[in-house]
Order: C-alpha cells, then structure tokens, then sequence
C-alpha cells in the first residue's frame, strides 16, 4: 500500500536559518505528492504540490522537488522566520494508470518545526 | 461559507457514549472527506462521498464508525459506544471537483474527541 515517510522531529532552528524536512513515498500508481502546513491553532493549509517526477512545487519561499528516482519530495527553504513555526506534513494521492484519483490522501506523521529568533 | 466548519469543536464523551461530529464544508463543494488524526500522527482517512454518494468507507475501523451525507451537503459522522482508542482529532475537508485530483482540498479545523 501507500505510505510516506518524514524525518522525526522536532526540528528547531534559528531564524534566517536554512530548512530542510526529508519526505519519501511508496506508491504503487502515479502519485501527486504534496506538502500541507498545521499553523497553531488553524486547519492544514495546502504549501505546495506537484503532480509529476521532477515538477518543483513552490509558495512563500519553500520549496520541494519530486523525485521519482529516489521517490523523494523534501521541503527546504532558504531562510526560515518565527511566523513559519508549525507542523509540516508530507502526503501523497494516488492514481491509477489510467491518471483517475478522487483525491484520498496519504499523510506522514508531521514534522514539528519551531523558529527562534 | 468561507471554509469548512466542524462542530463541536471539543467533545469529552463517557466510554460506551455514541457522539455525532458535524461537518458543514465549503459551499457547491462536491467531494467530502473524513480524517482521524490520533496524537502525535499525520491524518488517516476514514470516507469519501461524491454528493450523498459514500464512494470509500475503506478507511472506518469498525462497525461503530458511519457517516452520512444525505442530501449531499452537509455531513455527520457517528461514533456508537466509543472506546478510548476513538480519541483524536476528526477532521472534515472538501473539494470542488468531483475527482479533485489537481484541485485544492481544503480542511477544516477538527472536532477534538476525548472519551474518558
């Protein structure tokens, strides 16, 4: 079946710090991999996504590449700042041969960061 | 309305209580999830309905879990005699599209379940 592995947290940097989280998969279709954000207090929020092997999703400074070789899509980010502190949950959605997915996705276990000043 | 809304947001329910969980998602939104999420875990999925219709139950863990959308809006799940392994955070989300494959899937912020 399905499944994502993330690094084990907490991950706890200073700010202008660079980030990174490891995120790899197992699928058995043609997945989309994505990157959702847990701020304190708030639902997950969709980060980023991509859809196909070496497509780079990208929004408010992170980024992640999707590897298929290494089925891989780790987030980084140059230069972390406090208001980034959350949990950061890598997920795939599966699809068939034939592309066709209703979208259930496949969460890792998250990833706590906090950003000191 | 502007996103999806679960209520209540916190539950304390005695073992061996039935609890019903609300989700209310986002206006003309086709696709509804169900996600539990235990302490210290990503999100596992429970069900999925197209309008009213429940397309994947694959995910409830046993006969006590069921969920309904009747008129393919808003939707309740129901918990018969909870167990303290029912404790978790049910998340709701939705979608616009019918195979929302590319599109954004949005998630409200869950219903807190504690049995005691």
């Amino acid at each position: 079946g399905d499944s994502v592995t993330q690094m084990e947290g907490p991950v706890t940097l200073s700010e202008e710090a660079f980030l990174t989280i490891n995120c790899t998969y197992t699928a058995t279709g043609y997945p989309s991999l994505f990157w959702y954000v847990q701020y304190p207090g708030e639902g997950l929020q969709l980060l980023l996504k991509a859809t196909k092997a070496d497509d780079k999703g990208s929004n408010k400074g992170f980024e992640a590449t999707y590897r298929k070789e290494t089925t891989s899509f780790h987030l980084e980010k140059g230069s972390v700042q406090v208001s980034d502190s959350a949990v950061y949950f890598c997920a795939l959605s599966d699809r068939d041969a034939g592309g066709t997915s209703y979208g259930k996705l496949t969460f890792g276990q998250g990833t706590i960061l906090t950003v000191h000043p | 309305g502007a996103g999806v809304s679960q209520s209540p947001r916190y539950k304390v329910a005695k073992r061996g209580q039935d609890v019903a969980l609300r989700c209310d998602p986002i206006s003309g939104h086709v696709s509804l999830f169900w996600y539990q999420q235990a302490l210290g875990q990503g999100p596992e999925f429970l069900t999925y309905f197209q309008n009213e219709a429940q397309l994947d139950k694959s995910g409830l863990p046993s006969d006590r879990f069921f969920a309904e959308r009747p008129e393919g809006s808003v939707s309740t799940l129901k918990i018969q005699r909870t167990q303290q392994e029912d404790s978790a955070v049910y998340l709701c989300a939705s979608s616009h599209a019918g195979i929302p494959v590319l599109d954004t899937i949005y998630f409200g912020e869950g219903s807190w379940l504690t049995v005691v």
